[in-house]
């Protein structure tokens, strides 16, 4: 089955600087990638994704990279601000169906002042 | 919309108690989801539910049991209550099986001692 392995799992920035989050995969045939972010006391919140026919995907500040070739896919946030602190997970798929999923342990993000 | 909602917040057991979960939406969703999140690792799917009567098994099924009466509520039974069970669990919905539209909930934590 698959595997989703994710690093760092924590990852400290100063406020400003760009944060990068890697994930990589075992099934070839996995063919979407979501971003989910954690707030503290709060469920995931899907704030990105990517699909298997595109190499990437920016929404304002984020961007997700893939590389099927070498089976990972990457978060980019640029310009972080202290509301980007939270934790961060990545999925894996076969298609877009929540049953299907299968998670990244997660990466704690800390954005310093 | 209240969205997804989970009772209670926080719970302590003793181990061999049972107790359910709730898990309530009100966006009309076919599609709802039980995972549990362990520390430092990704979320597992424990049981899902396609509409009104109809669960399937996830990941991580045993020790728990679920039902569908209606498509507002999806409750998740934990009925001989064991140490591996402490995790905080996440109830999550969406309209069509599609994950980029699913919600969760705020979690539950429990803790069996």
């Amino acid at each position: 089955g698959e595997n989703v392995e994710q690093h760092p799992s924590t990852l400290s920035v100063q406020e400003g600087d760009s944060a990068v989050i890697k994930c990589t995969y075992s099934d070839s045939a996995s063919n979407y990638f979501p971003w989910y972010k954690q707030e503290l006391g709060k469920g995931p919140q899907l704030i990105i994704d990517i699909r298997s026919n595109v190499g990437e995907k920016k929404d304002q500040r984020i961007a997700v990279t893939l590389n099927k070739t070498a089976k990972h896919f990457s978060l980019h946030i640029t310009e972080t601000q202290p509301e980007d602190s939270a934790v961060y997970f990545c999925a894996a798929s076969r298609g877009n169906y929540g049953q299907n999923f299968v998670f990244g342990p997660g990466t704690r993000l800390s954005v310093l002042p | 919309n209240a969205g997804v909602t989970q009772t209670p917040k926080f719970r302590i057991l003793k181990i061999g108690q049972s107790m359910t979960l709730q898990c309530t939406q009100d966006m009309n969703h076919n599609y709802m989801y039980w995972y549990r999140q362990d520390p430092g690792m990704g979320l597992k799917l424990i049981y899902y539910s396609v509409g009104a009567g109809i669960t399937d098994k996830g990941e991580v099924p045993n020790g728990y049991n679920v039902s569908r009466s209606t498509t507002e509520d999806f409750p998740l039974r934990l009925e001989l209550a064991a140490p591996s069970q402490t995790s905080v669990y996440f109830c999550a919905s969406n309209p069509s099986g599609r994950a980029d539209t699913q919600y969760f909930g705020p979690g539950t934590r429990l803790t069996v001692l």
